[in-house]
């Protein structure tokens, strides 16, 4: 049963605070994504990587970083928290060659307040 | 700029009702699209589409593909509480449409 796990299903963190967030799959999958998801406004993609150490920017980067040191680890940084990213964040993971590939499989999401 | 738009935003109808979710796109190097069910938290596949006027079909759920006119559509034939959902149209990786909240009510 293909699996993608994220470390928290809830946060609450104080503003200004470096927060990260964690997401593992264990599908041996080369792509990985982060995704906030706010009402009105769907899934908006952050970063994604193909690869172990790479990374590519998405639509709304701004205030995010990533990292990719292992290929099932792909880790949201939000170097300092502001209330506007609080949001319900979902990482997903994806086979497939070249960088549209084939069916996600999300994690449960991450809902972050920042106070 | 790639795009995808879903139609209607939000729908509420009854059990045993049909409905018909729309998504319509512009993308560069259109390779495929692909539908999913978000219930609670993750969403969760339910077709890719790559060809136009193939009908893709699972129980009373089913989809098909116009290339020519850029659109999909997913039906649901006599819809259950637990068809309640957001459904989210893909173009994968990178773009979802805002997705349509469907609720149906007992």
């Amino acid at each position: 049963d293909v699996k993608v796990t994220q470390s928290s299903r809830y946060l609450v963190k104080r503003t200004g605070e470096k927060v990260f967030l964690e997401c593992v799959q264990d599908m041996d999958h080369e792509n990985m994504f982060w995704y906030r998801q706010d009402p009105g406004l769907g899934l908006r993609l952050i970063y994604f990587s193909y690869d172990v150490k790479m990374k590519e920017k998405g639509d709304i980067p701004e205030g995010y970083s990533v990292s990719r040191e292992k290929k099932e680890r792909f880790s949201l940084i939000l170097e300092s928290a502001s209330t506007n990213q609080t949001s319900m964040y979902l990482c997903a993971s994806s086979t497939g060659s070249g960088l549209r590939g084939t069916e996600a499989f999300f994690g449960q999401g991450t809902r972050l307040t920042v106070v | 700029e790639d795009k995808v738009v879903q139609s209607p935003l939000s729908l509420v109808v009854h059990e045993g009702d049909t409905v018909t979710l729309n998504c319509s796109y512009e993308v560069t190097n259109f390779r495929s699209l692909l539908w999913y069910k978000q219930e609670k938290k993750a969403p969760t596949f339910l077709f890719m589409l790559t060809s136009s006027g193939i009908e893709k079909k699972s129980g009373r759920l089913s989809s098909i593909l116009d290339k020519k006119e850029l659109f999909s559509i997913l039906n649901i034939t006599a819809t259950q509480t637990g068809d309640s959902a957001i459904y989210l149209c893909d173009i994968p990786l990178y773009i979802f449409g805002t997705g349509t909240r469907l609720k149906v009510l007992a």
